[in-house]
């Protein structure tokens, strides 16, 4: 399998934590990505992990990576109207590292 | 900061007319990508170029080329534009092994 695979939809409500997830497919990976869209726009890196660590943080994110299980997931503490947006998982590969393997994305919604 | 600079944000044309996506980057990345982007399909890459003159295929470049003479732009063509192109479009630059970076997108319709 190739796929890169997230759930559609999230709804957390302002303060607290969100957590999205996403499976990858391929034990070659090397880079692992999350990119944020909010509407209209590009997509933004927030973040990205190599495949030889198990957690990075970064201020309000947090990835963690599951290797063994192909799991990746970031965290956001504190979740803020602001984080509405799409979130996007994505992987590069060993002996393909120009291109990135993306997720459908994960729709989050952050209720006042 | 890396600036991807798409040359337009939204874009309407007609079925069979010859259409040009311009990106600029300005960070000297070598690696310059074309993504479009539709409801439930995630990203999908048309293509991509690694050096100046250099492109190769990416997972769905029929209906597209792409041309690459100066490293700072990578323009999408659609040779004769038809409605099933009708797409969010994103260009990305990388230094290689490096995160891509995106431009905003250009919303392209085809009536």
């Amino acid at each position: 399998g190739e796929d890169v695979e997230q759930s559609l939809f999230l709804s957390v409500r302002e303060g607290d934590s969100s957590v999205i997830n996403c499976t990858y497919t391929d034990s070659s990976s090397t880079y692992l990505y999350w990119y944020k869209q909010e509407p209209g726009a590009g997509l933004q890196l927030l973040t990205y992990i190599f495949s030889n660590m198990d957690m990075k943080q970064d201020q309000r994110l947090t990835v963690l990576l599951n290797k063994k299980d192909k799991h990746l997931s970031l965290r956001i503490a504190d979740t803020q109207t602001g984080d509405s947006a799409i979130y996007f998982c994505a992987e590069s590969r060993l002996g393909s590292s120009y291109k990135l393997i993306f997720g459908s994305g994960t729709r989050l919604l952050v209720r006042p | 900061d890396v600036k991807v600079t798409q040359s337009s944000r939204y874009l309407v044309k007609r079925t069979g007319e010859k259409v040009f996506l311009e990106c600029v980057q300005d960070m000297d990345h070598e690696n310059m990508f074309w993504y479009r982007q539709d409801p439930g399909l995630g990203l999908r890459l048309i293509y991509f170029s690694y050096d100046v003159k250099m492109k190769e295929k990416g997972d769905i470049p029929e209906g597209y080329s792409v041309s690459r003479e100066k490293k700072e732009r990578f323009s999408l063509i659609l040779e004769s534009a038809s409605t099933n192109q009708t797409s969010m479009y994103l260009c990305a630059s990388s230094l290689t092994g490096q995160p891509q970076h995106f431009g905003d997108g250009t919303r392209l319709s085809i009536l």
